[in-house]
C-alpha cells in the first residue's frame, strides 16, 4: 500500500524557517518524481514544487522561488521542503504528492497518491 | 502558463441528481487532466486520470470526458458521500502544474 506521511509543520514567525519531510513507503520511491502542493485556509490547491526521481530536475512556483528548496533522499525514501523567509501568505496545509514514474513516456499520470498534509502557520 | 477555468464554483444538488462540472484549459492539453475529490480536513483523492479513465476503487457513477481544452466530470446519481469539493488538475505543460479553482458541491 502506498503511503506518504508528512511531518515538520508548525507555528513560525514571519521571516523564519521550517523544514517539512515526507516519508514514503509501499512503492519504489527512487523511480518516481515527487511534488509539494499547498492549500491556504479556505482556499484552493496550489502546486509548490517538483523534483525528478534522480533530483536532476527541480521546479518551483513563482510564489516560492528563491525561498523554498525541495530535495530528496532516495536511500531514506524521503522528500523534503526547506522553507526560508516565510511570509504570512505561506500559511497553508502542505501535501506531498507522488509524481510520475521515470521514463513513463506517454503514459504519465502524476498526483495519484497524496499524504495527509502538515499545517504550516506563519504568524507573529 | 496554462490557466484552468472551472465552473461552476458552487453547486447545490439533491441525492440522486446528475451533476456535471466543467474545466476549460487556456490552451490544448491533450488528455493530460485529472479530477480530484476533497472532503473537509482530508487530502485530495483522485477520481479520474487521463481525462476519462476511472481510478481503481472509485464508483462507476463518476465519469470524465473531454480532450484538448474542454473537460467534464459527471456524477450520474449523487450519493450522500459525494458532497465535497472537486478540482481538476492539468499536467500537460509544466511548470507550473495548474488546478482549477474548485467546485463545492452542496446538498440542496
Amino acid at each position: 500500500e502506498v503511503q506518504l506521511v508528512e511531518s515538520g509543520g508548525g507555528l513560525v514567525q514571519p521571516g523564519g524557517s521550517l523544514r517539512l519531510s515526507c516519508a514514503a513507503s509501499g512503492f519504489t520511491f527512487s523511480s518516481y518524481s515527487m511534488n509539494w502542493v499547498r492549500q491556504a485556509p479556505g482556499k484552493g490547491l496550489e502546486w509548490v514544487s517538483y523534483i525528478s526521481s534522480s533530483s536532476s530536475t527541480i521546479y518551483y512556483a513563482d510564489s516560492v522561488k528563491g525561498r523554498f528548496t525541495i530535495s530528496r533522499d532516495n536511500a531514506k525514501n524521503s522528500l523534503y521542503l526547506q522553507m526560508n523567509s516565510l511570509r504570512d501568505e505561506d500559511t497553508a496545509v502542505y501535501y506531498c504528492a507522488r509524481g510520475s514514474l521515470a521514463y513513463c513516456g506517454g503514459d504519465c499520470y502524476p498526483f495519484d497518491y497524496w499524504g495527509q498534509g502538515t499545517l504550516v502557520t506563519v504568524s507573529s | 502558463d496554462i490557466q484552468m477555468t472551472q465552473s461552476p464554483s458552487s453547486l447545490s444538488a439533491s441525492v440522486g441528481d446528475r451533476v456535471t462540472i466543467t474545466c476549460r484549459a487556456s490552451q490544448g492539453i491533450r488528455n493530460d487532466l485529472g479530477w480530484y475529490q476533497q472532503k473537509p480536513g482530508k487530502a485530495p483523492k483522485r477520481l479520474i486520470y487521463a481525462a476519462s479513465s476511472l481510478q481503481s476503487g472509485v464508483p462507476s457513477r463518476f465519469s470524465g470526458s473531454g480532450s484538448g481544452t474542454e473537460f467534464t466530470l459527471t456524477i450520474s446519481s449523487l450519493q450522500p458521500e459525494d458532497f465535497a469539493t472537486y478540482y481538476c488538475l492539468q499536467h500537460n505543460s509544466y511548470p507550473p502544474y495548474t488546478f482549477g479553482q474548485g467546485t463545492k458541491l452542496e446538498i440542496k
